[in-house]
């Protein structure tokens, strides 16, 4: 089963305006993590985000913010205000915690935003 | 500072050759990643380094892949006799895992290697 689900395989938005890229995870960890990147054509991925389970607060950095509803699984990307750059690859991402105590991040399949000048 | 660097940034090679990729981390970083991204996926994870620490290998896809990290910092994957399957862009990344916060786990990407298999 898939632990972190986009079910946006493509999203478009008008420059200056906002968009919402959804995000669904699956886990029985009550402490975990959500990250989201950007991976630009270039292929580097960019971090952006990041909400911890205990978080009460959603997470914003500048444009982006985390829309964290837990009761519903979900870990909704916003950016406003969008921008010409913003056209990119978007991946979900979940940190999980073996029981040895290694660590690494699930992803999602992405979601691929195009900005319309 | 630097960022993660890795080398060398493209890579062709014959089905059947053996490949070595490599990976700088951050100075300071403890824990170190590999990851997979074939075309037009999300990142496959492929093995975690922390520390001294034995790795966590769970997820190489085979006995013909195999990563090590020499004290503590430069990391090396090796792909042995390999496979036009193994054609991806191979990432690694490094956190600091340690002190609170956001910066605890932030991972770190490097730019990639892209191999090819021909």
């Amino acid at each position: 089963a898939q632990k972190i689900t986009q079910t946006q395989p493509g999203m478009f938005v008008q420059e200056k305006e906002a968009v919402t890229l959804d995000c669904t995870y699956d886990t029985s960890d009550p402490s975990y993590g959500l990250f989201w990147y950007k991976q630009p054509s270039s292929g580097e991925m960019i971090f952006l985000i990041y909400q911890g389970s205990y978080d009460q607060q959603n997470a914003t950095e500048g444009r982006y913010s985390l829309n964290f509803q837990k009761a519903r699984k979900s870990a909704n990307l916003v950016i406003s205000a969008s921008q010409l750059g913003d056209s990119a690859m978007y991946f979900c991402a979940m940190r999980e915690v073996t029981q040895g105590g290694s660590e690494k991040l699930v992803f999602g399949k992405g979601t691929k935003l195009t900005v319309n000048p | 500072g630097a960022g993660v660097s890795q080398s060398p940034s493209n890579k062709v090679t014959e089905k059947g050759k053996d490949v070595e990729l490599r990976c700088d981390p951050i100075s300071g970083h403890t824990a170190l990643y590999w990851y997979r991204q074939s075309l037009g996926q999300g990142l496959e994870f492929l093995i975690y380094f922390q520390g001294n620490s034995a790795p966590d290998k769970s997820g190489l896809p085979s006995d013909r892949f195999s990563a090590e990290r020499t004290g503590g910092s430069v990391s090396t994957l090796t792909i042995q006799r390999t496979q036009q399957e193994d054609s991806a862009v191979y990432l690694c990344a490094s956190s600091l895992n340690e002190g609170t916060g956001t910066a605890r786990y932030e991972q770190y990407f490097g730019p990639g290697t892209r191999l090819t298999v021909t």
